[in-house]
């Protein structure tokens, strides 16, 4: 097992383009988080899976996000029409049931230019 | 609204000195907390949290809810321990959010 993986690593776009990451976390782990992260700052929550379930989700999420994770297992983060302010790191984490301790992907880096 | 604030963005220290890196939150409820670090090159890892009240790499942090802090302290800075300190809080709403502070970066001299 080599923990949480996330692709791709680096990922430069324009603005107005659509963008899709992808986390695959711990197999057997039930809960997956999404964050962003932009310089000088922690991670922001951006939302919260439980199996396929979205249960929860950040009012900071604009319509452009989207989040999915059919069948319970990988996740994707799609971002829609991009715009610069949505360059970051984003990083996905994964829990395995009885406990909230996180582990956390390498992440992933979007720069829109 | 729920928060978690670490005061110092830089804190450096001789090798051997104490440390402590502050946490103050803000919930209502009764939050899980928690220290995650980042050490270079490497993904964030959870050091410890407060229901384990345990000590890991001589670090240990002490929960006071009279003052909302999580204030994470050790007792002699060993070099490797620099790095990047994330205080963070959970709560469960229906489903699990976590909120984290900005982070300090302790770095150690020798």
């Amino acid at each position: 097992d080599t923990g949480v993986s996330q692709n791709p690593r680096h990922k430069i776009t324009k603005r107005g383009q659509n963008v899709t990451f992808r986390c695959d976390p711990i197999s057997e782990h039930n809960r997956l988080y999404w964050y962003r992260q932009t310089l000088g700052q922690g991670p922001e929550f951006l939302t919260y899976f439980q199996n396929e379930a979205q249960l929860e989700k950040s009012r900071l999420l604009s319509d452009r996000f989207s989040a999915e994770r059919p069948k319970g297992s990988f996740s994707t983060l799609e971002i829609q029409r991009t715009e610069q302010g949505d360059s970051a790191m984003y990083l996905c984490a994964s829990s395995p049931p009885g406990t909230d301790t996180q582990y956390f992907g390498p992440g992933t880096r979007l720069t829109v230019l | 609204a729920q928060r978690v604030t670490q005061p110092e963005k830089l804190l450096s220290v001789f090798k051997g000195a104490p440390v402590e890196l502050k946490c103050n939150y803000s919930y209502s409820g009764s939050p899980e907390l928690f220290w995650y670090v980042q050490y270079s090159r490497q993904r964030l890892q959870l050091l410890l949290r407060h229901i384990s009240r345990e000590s890991i790499k001589g670090f240990t942090a002490d929960l006071n809810k009279g003052e909302t802090s999580f204030h994470l302290k050790k007792p002699f800075a060993q070099e490797e321990d620099s790095a990047m300190y994330y205080c963070a809080l959970s709560h469960y709403t229906g489903g699990f959010k976590t909120i984290f502070g900005a982070g300090t970066r302790l770095f150690v001299k020798a």
